[in-house]
């Protein structure tokens, strides 16, 4: 079955440090993935998605991806955290039916003033 | 947020209670997808629907749950005899279409059961 890992559950760093947040997935067809933000007490929110071409994904937000097919891994990245980037992350996938979204169990980032 | 409502936001169920959950989609998107969090764990598919339709229940238990999209009015995922387990937040997303677009999401509903 699909499935989608993030490792890292809890993170947490101080403001202008860098992030990287693992993804892997398992699908081995074509793939769509997505990163998905969800700050404190709101609904989620897309930050980036990637369904072909260029491996190197920018988002929202100075946020951005790399897809890498051998590794099948989406690492999502950002090189100066702030503040403002506390939130909950979760990496998906689009199932191979293209009708639901295979999620991570997310990853918690605190961000230290 | 595209508009993807949801309401309420918070329930708060006694075990054996019935737990109606509805979800508006954005104005003009007719696919309709309902996920759940349990605590400290992913969002899980639950149910996907289009209007009038369930196209893919696969991730919905087998009993006490169902889903609707009716013609008029917003989605329901409707809970019969709610028990602790189904505690957590219940999240409803919507697309304009099936394949490779985005879902919108909405703020959730954050259901209790005592």
């Amino acid at each position: 079955a699909q499935s989608v890992s993030q490792h890292n559950h809890h993170v947490i760093l101080s403001e202008a440090a860098s992030l990287e947040l693992g993804c892997n997935y398992s699908y081995g067809g074509t793939v769509n993935l997505f990163w998905y933000v969800q700050y404190p007490g709101q609904h989620l929110q897309l930050l980036l998605k990637y369904f072909s071409g260029d491996p190197l994904v920018k988002g929202i937000k100075g946020f951005e991806a790399e897809f890498i097919k051998s590794k099948f891994s989406f690492n999502l990245r950002k090189p100066s955290v702030q503040w403002s980037d506390t939130a909950e992350y979760f990496c998906a996938s689009l199932s191979g039916g293209y009708n639901k979204l295979i999620f991570g169990a997310g990853t918690r980032l605190a961000v230290h003033p | 947020n595209a508009g993807v409502m949801q309401n309420p936001r918070h329930l708060v169920r006694r075990r054996g209670q019935e737990a109606r959950l509805r979800c508006s989609p954005v104005k003009g998107h007719s696919h309709v997808y309902w996920y759940r969090q349990l605590p400290e764990e992913g969002l899980k598919f639950m149910v996907y629907l289009q209007k009038e339709n369930i196209i893919d229940e696969s991730g919905m238990p087998k009993e006490r749950f169902s889903a609707e999209f009716p013609k008029e009015g917003p989605s329901i995922l409707r809970i019969q005899q709610v028990v602790r387990g189904d505690s957590a937040a219940y999240f409803c997303a919507s697309s304009a279409g099936p394949q490779r677009v985005e879902q919108f999401f909405g703020p959730g509903t954050r259901l209790t059961v005592l």
